[in-house]
């Protein structure tokens, strides 16, 4: 148990549905992250929320859309995704001020859009 | 941060000690050299960190000269389960001081055969 939990852990969906990606942290951190990883690619940060507001969104396809209601829920909400939109998702939670080794990693949500 | 280069693969067998080198020429007086680990379709984890000479925890020893232009990450008697993405980052103990997240390179895939 990492401390960081997602949900679903597999997910198949439609080019025209709609999703949501869930992530909960119980560690009392006070930042959560958004990363994908698509095959043989290094991680991409998406998001990054801070103290419930959205800090960072890097370059992001608006077919992506977070939300962070409180500093312990993450959702990542996905519409009208592309196939090449599949990927490992992973939500990752830090105290902020975070050092190196105080990222937690979820185990990530598997995303296949066919 | 500082620009990292390690080995994209590397084999070895089960009970062998294995070494992976990070090389990070520009690293800076503050930096520190955090390695974190990731197995398949899982979120990456902190293994170790270090600034000079050598650290050891209950995973692995971090090697670095006194140069801190490279150092190593030595993984003794590895067995199956260590087969996994390892990544070298390098940077100040507090990136930013923000929730900036972590950028991660292509990482060393250490695959152990029996």
């Amino acid at each position: 148990e990492t401390g960081v939990t997602q949900t679903p852990r597999h997910l198949v969906m439609g080019m025209t549905n709609k999703k949501s990606l869930k992530c909960e942290q119980h560690l009392g951190h006070n930042a959560m992250y958004w990363y994908k990883q698509s095959a043989k690619k290094p991680l991409e940060l998406m998001f990054v929320y801070s103290l419930e507001e959205r800090v960072e969104n890097n370059s992001v396809p608006s077919r992506f859309s977070p939300e962070c209601p409180n500093s312990s829920h993450l959702f990542l909400h996905l519409h009208t995704l592309q196939p090449e939109d599949s990927a490992l998702y992973l939500c990752a939670s830090s105290q902020v001020p975070t050092d190196f080794y105080g990222y937690t990693f979820g185990s990530g949500t598997r995303l296949t859009v066919v | 941060l500082a620009k990292t280069t390690q080995p994209i693969s590397m084999d070895s067998y089960e009970g062998q000690e294995v070494n992976i080198t990070c090389s990070h020429n520009n690293i800076a007086t503050n930096d520190y050299i955090t390695w974190y680990q990731q197995f398949p379709s899982q979120g990456p984890r902190f293994i170790i960190q270090g600034y000079k000479t050598k650290v050891t925890n209950e995973v692995a020893s971090l090697f670095i000269p006194a140069d801190r232009k490279s150092s190593t990450l030595s993984l003794p008697r590895v067995s199956l389960s260590d087969t996994a993405v390892y990544y070298c980052l390098v940077g100040p103990m507090y990136s930013g001081g923000g929730a900036d997240g972590l950028t991660f390179g292509k990482g060393t895939h250490l695959i152990i055969q029996p």
